[in-house]
């Protein structure tokens, strides 16, 4: 069963720490993208990755750092966490060989207080 | 840039009804559409995925079509039911590796 894994399900961090948030994925896929979702925002892309320690910018990248080292592993690092960045974060990852079907994570619930 | 929109935003049937959802994209040049189902506060469920050169795929009750000539992809729900109640995304994968996703349509089956 394909899995892609985020490190957890909810978070509570403070204003000005410094966050990771973690992905891995068990399909050997070359992309992988981080997401947040807000009410009325819908998904908007934050960085993705299309191989390893190789980062593209989306559409709302600041705030936020991306690392890809392996192959299966994407971490979004929010460098000092605001309270605007509460939200939904969303990992996602797929190859373009064969079927090319997107999977994601279970979603991560971060909360800054 | 690719943009995607989904119509309705919102949707709210009677159990058994037959319901379509809409998506529609500006660029045709795209490798493939997939639906996700989500339910709150979970992450995404994918539904279906459409080959760019398929004109449909089936899964139990659903049915999605795909027109790239046209910009459209319609999501087929028959008989719907209680259990159907989420938020439903399409997605179009599309050069450069990029995924963009519609706003999604909130459907509510009531019993």
């Amino acid at each position: 069963d394909v899995k892609v894994t985020q490190s957890s399900r909810y978070l509570v961090k403070r204003t000005g720490e410094k966050v990771f948030l973690e992905c891995v994925q068990d399909m050997d896929h070359e992309n992988m993208f981080w997401y947040r979702q807000d009410p009325g925002l819908g998904l908007r892309l934050i960085y993705f990755s299309y191989d390893v320690k190789m980062k593209e910018k989306g559409d709302i990248p600041e705030g936020y750092s991306v690392s890809r080292e392996k192959k299966e592993r994407f971490s979004l690092i929010l460098e000092s966490a605001s309270t605007n960045q509460t939200s939904m974060y969303l990992c996602a990852s797929f190859s373009l060989t064969g079927a090319a079907e997107a999977f994601f994570g279970q979603g991560t619930r971060l909360t800054v207080v | 840039k690719q943009e995607v929109t989904q119509i309705p935003a919102a949707l709210s049937v009677p159990e058994g009804e037959n319901l379509v959802l809409n998506c529609s994209f500006t660029d045709s040049a795209i490798y493939n559409l997939q639906w996700f189902r989500q339910d709150p506060g979970k992450g995404l469920t994918s539904l279906l995925l459409i080959q760019s050169s398929q004109r449909e795929q089936t899964s139990g009750r659903l049915n999605a079509s795909l027109d790239k000539s046209s910009g459209r992809s319609t999501l087929y729900i028959a008989a719907s039911q209680p259990g159907d109640s989420a938020t439903y995304l399409c997605a179009v994968f599309y050069a450069g590796n990029m995924l963009t996703f519609g706003g999604g349509t909130r459907l509510m089956v009531k019993p």
